[in-house]
C-alpha cells in the first residue's frame, strides 16, 4: 500500500528548542491531518488542513498545508519534555473514498 | 463523552485460536476503519466500513475478518490463518462529508501466548 514519505525518522531536542517535520508525497491530497501518539495509546489528532497553502496553529504547534498539495509541515515551538512521542501526518487522496494514506511516523525526544 | 472504545485493552491469542477485538463509537460516524501498527512502523489498513453492512479490504486484510452490522461497532476477528497477528490494533472512525478527520480508539495489544 502507499505509504507516505515522512521525515526525520527520529529527532532529540533540547528542552526549548524548535523542532520542524514533514511529509511528502508522489499523489495530490486534499486533506492533511497530523497526530501524536504516546506509547501504548492511540493517535490523538492535533492539526487538520483542508486547503492548499493553509497555515494553521494549535498554542505551539503549526502546520502547513503545502501549495503542491504534495506535502505538509509540522513546526513545535519552544518545546518541553510532555511533546516526546511519535508524531504522524496523513493524508487524504482526491480518490474520492474515505481513506487515508500515513506516513511512518517522526519518533522525538525532548531532553530537559 | 464521545468517543471511540476499543476493548479489551491487551488480548493475548493461542496458536490456532480465533480472537474477536471490539471497537464502537458513539460519534455517529458513518466510515470505521481498523489499522494494525508494528513496532517503529506506521499503520496499515486491514478493513475499512463505509456504511452499515457494507465493508472493503485494505492494505493486509489476509487473516482478518470484520463484519459491520450496526453503525456503530465495527469488531475485527483475528483468524489462525494469520501468522503473525502480534501487534498495536487502532480502531478509527470518520464522519462521511467534506473536510472531516479520522478520530481514533486507545488500541488493543494482541500477543501470542
Amino acid at each position: 500500500g502507499q505509504q507516505l514519505n515522512q521525515s526525520p525518522q527520529s529527532m532529540f531536542i533540547q528542552e526549548g528548542e524548535d523542532v520542524s517535520m514533514n511529509c511528502t508525497s508522489s499523489s495530490i491530497f486534499n486533506t492533511w491531518l497530523w497526530y501524536k501518539q504516546d506509547p501504548g495509546e492511540g493517535p490523538v489528532l492535533l492539526i487538520a488542513l483542508y486547503k492548499a497553502g493553509e497555515l494553521t496553529s494549535n498554542g505551539r504547534l503549526t502546520a502547513q498545508f503545502g501549495i503542491t498539495r504534495k506535502d505538509s509541515f509540522l513546526n513545535i515551538s519552544a518545546s518541553i519534555p510532555s511533546d516526546v512521542g511519535i508524531y504522524f501526518c496523513a493524508g487524504q487522496p482526491l480518490s474520492g473514498t474515505y481513506k487515508y494514506i500515513f506516513g511512518t511516523g517522526t519518533r522525538l525526544k525532548v531532553l530537559a | 463523552d464521545g468517543g471511540i472504545t476499543q476493548s479489551p485493552k491487551y488480548l493475548f491469542r493461542k496458536e490456532g485460536q480465533n480472537v474477536t477485538l471490539s471497537c464502537e463509537q458513539n460519534l455517529n460516524h458513518d466510515a470505521m476503519y481498523w489499522y494494525r501498527q508494528d513496532p517503529g512502523q506506521g499503520l496499515r489498513l486491514i478493513y475499512y466500513s463505509q456504511i452499515v453492512n457494507d465493508f472493503q479490504k485494505g492494505d493486509i486484510a489476509e487473516g482478518y475478518s470484520v463484519s459491520r452490522e450496526k453503525k456503530e461497532s465495527f469488531p475485527l476477528t483475528v483468524t489462525s490463518a494469520q501468522k503473525n497477528p502480534t501487534a498495536f490494533y487502532l480502531c478509527a472512525s470518520l464522519a462521511t462529508g467534506y473536510n472531516q478527520p479520522q478520530h481514533f480508539g486507545d488500541g488493543t495489544r494482541l500477543s501470542i501466548l
